[in-house]
């Protein structure tokens, strides 16, 4: 059974600062898609990653893809407040039906 | 612009009642999906429809139907609600071959009191 975790479940950083989000998921799969959901609001896709090795920047973003590790990284760069949001991490299965991770609610302080 | 829309933002209602929830799409797409979204725990697959009058159970059915009559509608039935259906659901809709490509609603904030 394939599981999606996300480390951290809370992130609170300081604007300017850097961090990054973890995705890890139990077993293979080559698709791998980030989310972001404001307050109140409907989810956005924010990054596809469709190969091993696979990077995609936007902004201060950048997401990248280790099929082998089974492992995706959602890199925030010189964080600003713009950017607090929950982000959503979600595996694709071989049903084509995403399997979503719990989430990292990012709150960035000024 | 393209939508999915969900008829109501929030919703209460008493245990034991049928409680549906509508989910509108503009986009002609053929994939349709219920989620539940609660903290810690992400979003679940309720329940999919991959065509008109098709349905397939998702991650956790249990509690819940769903009707599919027209393409563009899809919507989630709770028979008699429950306490612990108290959450916010999520519709979204993908097209017939880019099924990952969700499209999502705004959701509906289900309370069950």
């Amino acid at each position: 059974e394939l599981k999606v975790e996300q480390n951290p479940l809370f992130l609170s950083m300081q604007e300017g600062k850097n961090y990054t989000i973890y995705c890890n998921y139990s077993t293979t799969s080559d698709r791998l898609y980030w989310y972001r959901q404001d307050p109140g609001k409907s989810l956005e896709s924010l990054f596809v990653l469709l190969s091993n090795g696979a990077v995609k920047q936007e902004g201060r973003l950048m997401a990248s893809l280790d099929t082998k590790a089974r492992l995706s990284t959602l890199h925030i760069t010189a964080a600003v407040h713009d950017l607090s949001a929950t982000y959503f991490c979600a595996v694709g299965r071989p049903t084509n039906k995403l399997i979503f991770g719990t989430g990292t609610l990012l709150a960035v302080q000024p | 612009d393209v939508k999915v829309t969900q008829s109501s933002r929030y919703l209460v209602k008493r245990t034991g009642e049928k409680v549906f929830l509508e989910c509108v799409q503009d986009m002609d797409h053929e994939n349709m999906f219920w989620y539940r979204q609660d903290p810690g725990l992400g979003l679940r697959l309720i329940y999919f429809s991959y065509d008109v009058k098709m349905k397939e159970k998702g991650d956790i059915p249990e509690g819940y139907s769903v009707s599919r009559e027209k393409k563009e509608r899809f919507s989630l039935i709770l028979e008699s609600a429950s306490t612990n259906q108290t959450s916010m659901y999520l519709c979204a809709s993908s097209p017939q071959y880019q099924a990952e490509k969700l499209f999502f609603g705004s959701g509906t904030q289900l309370s069950v009191l």
